[in-house]
């Protein structure tokens, strides 16, 4: 069975310092691994994804993640936050039915707040 | 934005309304999701369709009933819905192969917050 947990609920930065947002997962095959952000009172948004090719991914606003399969581990980064990075952001694997149909398995979310 | 677009994105309705949710998707995928998202709990996935067959009814009570006439749209029918029905719902899109472990995302909408009062 597939699983992801995100190891913080709360991170909080200060406007032009990193980010660093974790997340592991659990799989019983290789996985599809995202990274989706959500606004306030937005849908969720596709940030990046990992489906075997690169290990070090990049995704759109300048956030990369870096898949470690050791570690287990797809943690998501960026340089030097912005204000606009202030949302939720959750970690999500691939996984699928028992009918053989795919389905998302999502974390609980971390919410990022960035501070002048 | 995403190509996926729900309406209304606001809904206020008292328990003994009937009312619907409406998705379309412009990115010609040929599977459709509802998630339910509430405040403080992870995001609930409810029905499935793919190629417009249900696939997944994830334990949801009866007062949530969906409906995909086609590929490109897809509704919630809400009726006696309870306070703890209040949340947004999000509704998403992807292409999917059946029989294939997905490495397929998916797109969401804007969502609908729904209040029932």
């Amino acid at each position: 069975a597939q699983s992801v947990t995100q190891l913080d609920s709360h991170v909080s930065v200060s406007e032009g310092t990193p980010v660093l947002l974790r997340c592991n997962y659990s799989s019983s095959y290789s996985p599809s691994l995202f990274w989706y952000v959500q606004h306030p009172n937005k849908g969720l948004q596709l940030l990046l994804k990992y489906t075997s090719a690169a290990t070090l991914v990049k995704g759109i606003n300048g956030f990369e993640a870096e898949f470690k399969k050791s570690e287990t581990s797809f943690h998501l980064t960026k340089p030097s936050a912005h204000m606009s990075d202030a949302a939720e952001y959750f970690c999500v694997v691939s996984g699928m039915f028992s009918g053989g149909y795919n389905k998302l398995i999502f974390g609980a979310g971390t919410r990022l707040a960035v501070h002048p | 934005e995403t190509g996926v677009t729900q309406t209304p994105r606001h809904l206020v309705m008292g328990m003994t309304n009937k009312k619907s949710l409406k998705c379309e998707q412009h990115l010609g995928h040929n599977a459709m999701y509802w998630y339910k998202q509430s405040a403080k709990k992870p995001l609930e996935l409810m029905f499935v369709y793919s190629l417009e067959e249900r696939v997944e009814n994830n334990s949801v009570p009866s007062r949530f009933s969906p409906e995909c006439p086609n590929s490109s749209h897809l509704f919630l029918h809400l009726h006696t819905l309870q306070p703890e029905d209040s949340a947004l719902y999000l509704c998403a899109s992807s292409q999917d192969l059946p029989g294939r472990v997905g490495t397929y995302e998916q797109y969401f909408g804007p969502g609908t917050r729904l209040t029932v009062t």
